[in-house]
Protein backbone atom coordinates (compact mmCIF):
# COMPACT_ATOMS: atom_id res chain seq x y z
CA UNK A 1 0.00 0.00 0.00
CA UNK A 2 1.28 3.16 -0.93
CA UNK A 3 1.68 5.86 1.63
CA UNK A 4 1.83 9.41 1.72
CA UNK A 5 2.83 11.18 -1.42
CA UNK A 6 4.37 14.77 -1.78
CA UNK A 7 5.18 16.77 -4.45
CA UNK A 8 7.78 17.99 -5.46
CA UNK A 9 10.55 16.95 -3.23
CA UNK A 10 12.60 19.40 -3.71
CA UNK A 11 11.78 23.20 -5.03
CA UNK A 12 13.83 26.27 -5.58
CA UNK A 13 12.09 29.40 -5.91
CA UNK A 14 13.16 33.76 -5.78
CA UNK A 15 11.34 35.37 -3.52
CA UNK A 16 8.42 36.72 -4.24
CA UNK A 17 7.39 33.71 -6.37
CA UNK A 18 4.29 31.95 -5.39
CA UNK A 19 4.48 28.08 -4.18
CA UNK A 20 2.52 25.16 -3.95
CA UNK A 21 2.94 22.15 -2.59
CA UNK A 22 1.51 19.19 -2.93
CA UNK A 23 0.11 15.69 -0.75
CA UNK A 24 -1.52 12.62 -1.34
CA UNK A 25 -2.80 11.25 2.19
CA UNK A 26 -3.21 7.20 2.78
CA UNK A 27 -6.50 5.81 1.47
CA UNK A 28 -8.77 5.59 4.17
CA UNK A 29 -7.26 8.30 6.43
CA UNK A 30 -9.39 11.27 7.49
CA UNK A 31 -7.08 12.86 8.92
CA UNK A 32 -4.87 15.28 6.91
CA UNK A 33 -1.94 17.75 8.36
CA UNK A 34 1.09 20.06 7.29
CA UNK A 35 3.85 20.67 9.24
CA UNK A 36 6.73 22.68 9.05
CA UNK A 37 10.39 21.52 10.35
CA UNK A 38 13.29 24.17 10.42
CA UNK A 39 16.45 24.16 13.00
CA UNK A 40 15.51 26.74 15.11
CA UNK A 41 11.82 25.85 15.55
CA UNK A 42 12.06 22.00 15.02
CA UNK A 43 8.16 20.09 13.55
CA UNK A 44 5.47 22.83 14.13
CA UNK A 45 2.01 22.02 12.94
CA UNK A 46 0.48 24.54 10.36
CA UNK A 47 -3.44 23.50 9.91
CA UNK A 48 -4.91 19.99 9.74
CA UNK A 49 -8.16 18.74 7.96
CA UNK A 50 -10.84 16.22 8.60
CA UNK A 51 -12.87 14.94 6.18
CA UNK A 52 -11.85 17.31 4.06
CA UNK A 53 -12.66 20.21 6.27
CA UNK A 54 -9.90 22.39 8.24
CA UNK A 55 -10.01 22.29 11.60
CA UNK A 56 -7.58 24.13 13.20
CA UNK A 57 -5.13 26.86 10.97
CA UNK A 58 -3.55 28.68 14.36
CA UNK A 59 -0.58 27.29 12.99
CA UNK A 60 -0.07 28.96 9.62
CA UNK A 61 2.02 31.67 10.52
CA UNK A 62 0.28 34.52 7.71
CA UNK A 63 -1.63 35.35 5.60
CA UNK A 64 0.81 34.45 2.44
CA UNK A 65 -0.46 30.55 3.75
CA UNK A 66 -3.15 28.91 2.63
CA UNK A 67 -4.24 25.22 2.32
CA UNK A 68 -7.22 23.43 0.62
CA UNK A 69 -8.57 20.05 0.59
CA UNK A 70 -10.42 19.44 -2.04
CA UNK A 71 -10.75 15.84 -1.61
CA UNK A 72 -10.11 13.25 0.08
CA UNK A 73 -7.06 12.36 -1.81
CA UNK A 74 -5.62 15.51 -2.14
CA UNK A 75 -4.35 18.76 -0.40
CA UNK A 76 -1.94 21.60 -1.07
CA UNK A 77 -0.19 24.24 0.70
CA UNK A 78 0.20 27.41 -1.03
CA UNK A 79 2.93 30.19 0.02
CA UNK A 80 2.18 33.62 -1.85
CA UNK A 81 4.79 35.56 -2.12
CA UNK A 82 7.19 33.18 -0.98
CA UNK A 83 10.14 34.69 1.40
CA UNK A 84 13.20 33.59 2.49
CA UNK A 85 12.07 32.47 5.60
CA UNK A 86 9.72 29.97 4.43
CA UNK A 87 12.57 28.52 3.48
CA UNK A 88 11.87 25.02 5.55
CA UNK A 89 11.14 20.55 4.94
CA UNK A 90 7.33 20.72 4.45
CA UNK A 91 5.67 17.28 5.80
CA UNK A 92 2.22 16.06 4.98
CA UNK A 93 0.97 13.65 7.02
CA UNK A 94 -2.20 11.30 7.47
CA UNK A 95 -4.31 9.04 10.10
CA UNK A 96 -7.32 7.60 11.16
CA UNK A 97 -7.41 9.31 14.35
CA UNK A 98 -6.53 12.68 15.56
CA UNK A 99 -4.07 11.44 18.01
CA UNK A 100 -3.28 8.38 16.94
CA UNK A 101 -0.18 7.45 14.65
CA UNK A 102 0.55 9.97 12.60
CA UNK A 103 2.03 8.83 8.73
CA UNK A 104 4.25 11.16 7.17
CA UNK A 105 5.35 11.71 3.48
CA UNK A 106 8.74 12.30 2.50
CA UNK A 107 8.48 16.41 2.82
CA UNK A 108 9.50 19.00 0.47
CA UNK A 109 12.88 20.67 0.60
CA UNK A 110 11.90 24.35 -0.17
CA UNK A 111 14.49 27.06 -0.89
CA UNK A 112 13.24 30.72 -1.77
CA UNK A 113 16.65 32.50 -2.47
CA UNK B 1 7.87 27.69 28.71
CA UNK B 2 7.84 24.96 25.42
CA UNK B 3 5.29 22.42 26.00
CA UNK B 4 7.77 19.78 24.86
CA UNK B 5 11.22 19.88 25.96
CA UNK B 6 13.63 17.50 25.10
CA UNK B 7 17.88 18.04 25.81
CA UNK B 8 19.02 18.38 21.86
CA UNK B 9 22.31 16.20 22.59
CA UNK B 10 23.87 14.95 20.82
CA UNK B 11 24.73 11.38 22.55
CA UNK B 12 27.72 10.00 21.60
CA UNK B 13 27.79 6.45 22.45
CA UNK B 14 29.54 3.08 21.59
CA UNK B 15 27.81 0.49 20.35
CA UNK B 16 26.29 -2.44 22.97
CA UNK B 17 26.01 0.78 25.39
CA UNK B 18 22.69 1.63 26.78
CA UNK B 19 21.72 5.25 26.70
CA UNK B 20 18.22 7.45 28.21
CA UNK B 21 16.31 9.77 27.44
CA UNK B 22 14.23 12.23 29.41
CA UNK B 23 11.24 14.54 28.10
CA UNK B 24 9.16 16.54 29.61
CA UNK B 25 5.81 18.22 29.02
CA UNK B 26 3.78 21.31 30.42
CA UNK B 27 0.21 20.23 29.66
CA UNK B 28 -1.41 18.32 32.26
CA UNK B 29 -4.06 17.16 30.93
CA UNK B 30 -2.11 15.25 27.66
CA UNK B 31 -3.61 11.78 27.45
CA UNK B 32 -1.51 10.39 24.27
CA UNK B 33 2.61 10.21 24.40
CA UNK B 34 4.60 8.87 21.64
CA UNK B 35 8.18 8.49 21.08
CA UNK B 36 8.82 9.40 17.00
CA UNK B 37 12.19 8.05 15.48
CA UNK B 38 13.71 10.61 12.36
CA UNK B 39 16.95 9.27 10.29
CA UNK B 40 18.67 12.35 8.67
CA UNK B 41 16.94 13.95 5.72
CA UNK B 42 13.58 12.01 6.10
CA UNK B 43 10.12 11.91 7.58
CA UNK B 44 9.59 10.92 11.54
CA UNK B 45 7.88 7.62 11.57
CA UNK B 46 6.58 6.38 14.80
CA UNK B 47 9.14 4.38 17.15
CA UNK B 48 6.50 3.50 20.17
CA UNK B 49 3.63 4.72 22.03
CA UNK B 50 4.56 4.99 26.01
CA UNK B 51 1.65 3.96 28.40
CA UNK B 52 0.79 4.43 31.78
CA UNK B 53 2.54 1.37 32.79
CA UNK B 54 5.43 1.71 30.84
CA UNK B 55 6.24 -0.52 27.90
CA UNK B 56 9.10 -2.53 26.18
CA UNK B 57 9.93 -2.98 22.66
CA UNK B 58 12.79 -5.30 22.12
CA UNK B 59 16.08 -3.23 23.20
CA UNK B 60 13.72 -0.15 24.24
CA UNK B 61 11.83 0.86 27.06
CA UNK B 62 9.04 3.61 27.56
CA UNK B 63 8.27 4.72 31.01
CA UNK B 64 5.27 7.61 31.86
CA UNK B 65 5.78 9.49 35.11
CA UNK B 66 2.07 11.93 34.87
CA UNK B 67 2.91 13.38 38.20
CA UNK B 68 6.20 14.90 37.23
CA UNK B 69 5.34 15.36 33.91
CA UNK B 70 8.19 13.36 31.98
CA UNK B 71 8.81 10.55 29.77
CA UNK B 72 12.05 8.56 28.95
CA UNK B 73 13.27 6.09 26.06
CA UNK B 74 15.78 3.72 27.70
CA UNK B 75 17.57 1.98 24.57
CA UNK B 76 19.20 -0.80 25.43
CA UNK B 77 23.08 -2.85 23.72
CA UNK B 78 23.23 0.16 21.24
CA UNK B 79 23.51 0.12 17.10
CA UNK B 80 24.93 1.56 14.70
CA UNK B 81 21.30 1.66 13.20
CA UNK B 82 20.03 3.41 15.82
CA UNK B 83 21.74 6.90 15.31
CA UNK B 84 19.22 9.15 14.63
CA UNK B 85 17.09 11.74 15.81
CA UNK B 86 14.34 10.77 18.72
CA UNK B 87 11.26 12.73 19.00
CA UNK B 88 9.14 12.55 22.13
CA UNK B 89 5.63 13.80 20.92
CA UNK B 90 1.97 14.81 23.45
CA UNK B 91 -0.98 15.35 22.79
CA UNK B 92 -1.93 19.40 22.70
CA UNK B 93 -3.58 21.54 25.45
CA UNK B 94 -6.87 20.67 23.96
CA UNK B 95 -5.89 17.00 23.63
CA UNK B 96 -6.63 17.89 19.40
CA UNK B 97 -3.24 17.63 17.89
CA UNK B 98 -0.01 16.36 18.38
CA UNK B 99 2.80 18.49 19.71
CA UNK B 100 6.44 17.13 18.88
CA UNK B 101 9.83 18.12 20.83
CA UNK B 102 12.71 19.41 19.30
CA UNK B 103 14.34 16.10 19.23
CA UNK B 104 17.37 14.40 20.45
CA UNK B 105 20.45 13.28 18.46
CA UNK B 106 21.87 9.99 19.07
CA UNK B 107 25.03 8.85 17.61
CA UNK B 108 26.32 5.38 18.12
CA UNK B 109 29.95 4.66 17.22
CA UNK B 110 32.05 1.76 16.38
Amino acid sequence: DAGVIQSPRHEVTEMGQEVTLRCKPISGHDYLFWYRQTMMRGLELLIYFNNNVPIDDSGMPEDRFSAKMPNASFSTLKIQPSEPRDSAVYFCASNRDRVGEQFFGPGTRLTVL
Amino acid sequence: RKEVEQDPGPFNVPEGATVAFNCTYSNSASQSFFWYRQDCRKEPKLLMSVYSSGNEDGRFTAQLNRASQYISLLIRDSKLSDSATYLCVVTGEYGNKLVFGAGTILRVKS
